[in-house]
């Protein structure tokens, strides 16, 4: 049972690079999140997603771009990589409904030098 | 707006001593708590939730009871073992605006032999 699978694991980029983490879930979730994690600071909402073909912003949404074309996947792009989105990424899923507990990826660790 | 707040760490404790975690929340009416455990390298998993007043959840010898009066969901276990190490995170998601949620900033836990 896979549950939610990120794609890569870990990358290193270069100022300006771009870079897309892919983010798959088998549980036909209708809600989709990606969060990044840094020392300190907890966990941040960058963008999230309610269904196939809707995306929104989060706290912390600059500098990054997402779709969701299809409802098991919801795809994180950085066009121009900068060293402050070095970070764990970490992709959630979760079902519609109250109380519906969020079900998490293992993260994907980015550096960017 | 809706926000989780949580004592700042880290914690260390030996083997079978008793752990409190507390954690308050700001939120209108009735929202869902949960914690949240991060073991080294790993994502976040659900260890506990309740999602009304006066429930407590457990899991792993592990409760945290829903107080509406005092506003908290304290992380509380009767004696940790050294394989309890690890991030805690209490979280919530609003009673009327369920796509989201709010994440405390964490608490380390290390317990020593």
């Amino acid at each position: 049972n896979a549950g939610v699978t990120q794609t890569p694991k870990f990358r290193v980029l270069k100022t300006g690079q771009s870079m897309t983490l892919l983010c798959a879930q088998d549980m036909n979730h209708e809600y989709m999140y990606w969060y990044r994690q840094d020392p300190g600071m907890g966990l941040r909402l960058i963008h999230y997603s309610v269904g196939e073909g809707t995306t929104a912003k989060g706290e912390v949404p600059d500098g990054y771009n997402v779709s969701r074309l299809k409802k098991q996947n919801f795809l994180l792009g950085l066009e121009s990589a900068a060293p402050s989105q070095t970070s764990v990424y970490f992709c959630a899923s979760r079902q519609t409904g109250r109380g519906g507990e969020l079900f998490f990826g293992e993260g994907s660790r980015l550096t960017v030098l | 707006g809706d926000s989780v707040t949580q004592m700042e760490g880290p914690v260390t404790l030996s083997e079978e001593a008793f752990l409190t975690i507390n954690c308050t929340y700001t939120a209108t009416g009735y929202p869902s708590l949960f914690w949240y455990v991060q073991y080294p390298g790993e994502g976040l998993q659900l260890l506990l939730k309740a999602t009304k007043a006066d429930d407590k959840g457990s899991n792993k010898g592990f409760e945290a009871t829903y107080r509406k009066e005092t506003t908290s969901f304290h992380l509380e276990k009767g004696s940790v073992q050294v394989s309890d190490s690890a991030v805690y995170f209490c979280a919530l998601t609003p009673e009327n605006t369920g796509n989201q949620f709010y994440f405390g900033t964490g608490t380390s836990l290390t317990v020593i032999p």
